[in-house]
Parts: C-alpha cells; sequence; structure tokens
C-alpha cells in the first residue's frame, strides 16, 4: 500500500466550516496528488505536489487549497465547505520517472451537511 | 487531453478471459496507456501500463495496436474477485498531468 495513511477516514460537518483533510506517505516520494470521486464517476484531480512547497492546481480546484511543507505531509484544505463537496477523497503517490503506477490512500468519505 | 471511451458494464463467467477495449483516438506521441481496477470502497489500484504492441504482466496482458488509437486489456481466467471497475487512463502524469479518468467499464463476473 506505499505507506500512505489518510485522515480522518470519516467526517461530518456543517456548510461554511473549514476542513482539512491529511494524507501522509512513509516512502519519501516526490509526487502526490488529491482525488475526489463522485458516485458513479472517475476520479477528478484535485490539485497536486511535485515537491516540498510546489503544488500545482488540478481539474476540480476552486474551493481548495492544498500545502506540503514536509515530503511525507500533503495536507487538502475546504476554505469553506459546501454540500457540492460531499464526497469521498482520495490522496495518491507516484514514484516517478516513466512509471505511471500510482498508489492510493484508504480514501475519507466527508459530508457536508 | 486524450478522452478514452470504455464500455460501461461487462458480464463474464468465472474461467473466462475477458477483454475490456478502451478507445483513444486522440492520443499524444508521448502519452503512455495505463489502467487501473477499483473494488467499492477501496481507491484504483495500477494493473499495467503499456506504450505500444504488448505488455505482459502476472495478473493481465495490455494489447495496442499500432496506430495506438484503442488499446486492450486482457484478464486471464477471471474469478469472482474481479468484479471490480476498470479504468483506462492515457496522457501525461507527474510535473504536467494530464490525465483523465472517465466512468470505467463495471466488470460482473458470474459463478
Amino acid at each position: 500500500d506505499a505507506g500512505i495513511t489518510q485522515s480522518p477516514r470519516h467526517k461530518v460537518t456543517e456548510t461554511g466550516t473549514p476542513v482539512t483533510l491529511r494524507c501522509h506517505q512513509t516512502e519519501n516520494h516526490r509526487y502526490m496528488y488529491w482525488y475526489r470521486q463522485d458516485p458513479g464517476h472517475g476520479l477528478r484531480l484535485i490539485h497536486y505536489s511535485y515537491g516540498v512547497k510546489d503544488t500545482d492546481k488540478g481539474e476540480v480546484s476552486d474551493g481548495y487549497s492544498v500545502s506540503r511543507s514536509k515530503t511525507e505531509d500533503f495536507l487538502l484544505t475546504l476554505e469553506s465547505a459546501t454540500s457540492s463537496q460531499t464526497s469521498v477523497y482520495f490522496c495518491a503517490i507516484s514514484v516517478g520517472g516513466d512509471s505511471y503506477e500510482q498508489y492510493f490512500g484508504p480514501g475519507t468519505r466527508l459530508t457536508v451537511t | 487531453l486524450a478522452k478514452t471511451t470504455q464500455p460501461i458494464s461487462m458480464d463474464s463467467y468465472e474461467g473466462q478471459e475477458v477483454n475490456i477495449t478502451c478507445s483513444h483516438n486522440n492520443i499524444a506521441t508521448n502519452d503512455y496507456i495505463t489502467w487501473y481496477q477499483q473494488f467499492p470502497s477501496q481507491g484504483p489500484r495500477f494493473i499495467i501500463q503499456g506504450y505500444k504492441t504488448k505488455v505482459t504482466n502476472e495478473v493481465a496482458s495490455l494489447f495496442i495496436p499500432a496506430d495506438r488509437k484503442s488499446s486492450t486489456l486482457s484478464l486471464p481466467r477471471v474469478s469472482l474477485s474481479d468484479t471490480a471497475v476498470y479504468y483506462c487512463l492515457v496522457g501525461a502524469l507527474h510535473s504536467n498531468y494530464q490525465l483523465i479518468w472517465g466512468a470505467g467499464t463495471k466488470l460482473i463476473i458470474k459463478p
């Protein structure tokens, strides 16, 4: 599982509150990703990181911010949660080079009421 | 961005070989083709990656014709535990991320 953990695994929060999800990896991989997955759909990239303090936006970045102050941690913040952000959030890492292999964390189920 | 087209769902039986074809007419010269498997309530799991011709690993084969406008994932002798959603991806990863995850193919294996 490439040593990827996500916390919390489940969270219920109210509209308008900030929420931070944490992704932690133990193998010092350079590339990290945050995705969301909604029922019946594939994954959509929110943000990704290619190094400490190096991040870029993905397909659905509005309403989300990220930070990576250490190689092992990639944080996703919902600045003011909305019901449309109810989803399952997956963190992933990739090993780089010519490999397109990504390893995914167990996911965080977020419900915004 | 290269868009992929896969069947929404497929059925097969235990012990059969299953082939899932993905169409990617706009694949770029530098794009790789990658397949993932996802079980309910889990993150996707990498199956195989290829650029052209045929690639085989311990769980699957990937066939890519010369024009690279399609690819076929082949799962030999499937079992009930192969019931999952399978995603075909083409594009760039890492610092030039250009992957589009479609809805995938829901594969159901029957006894």
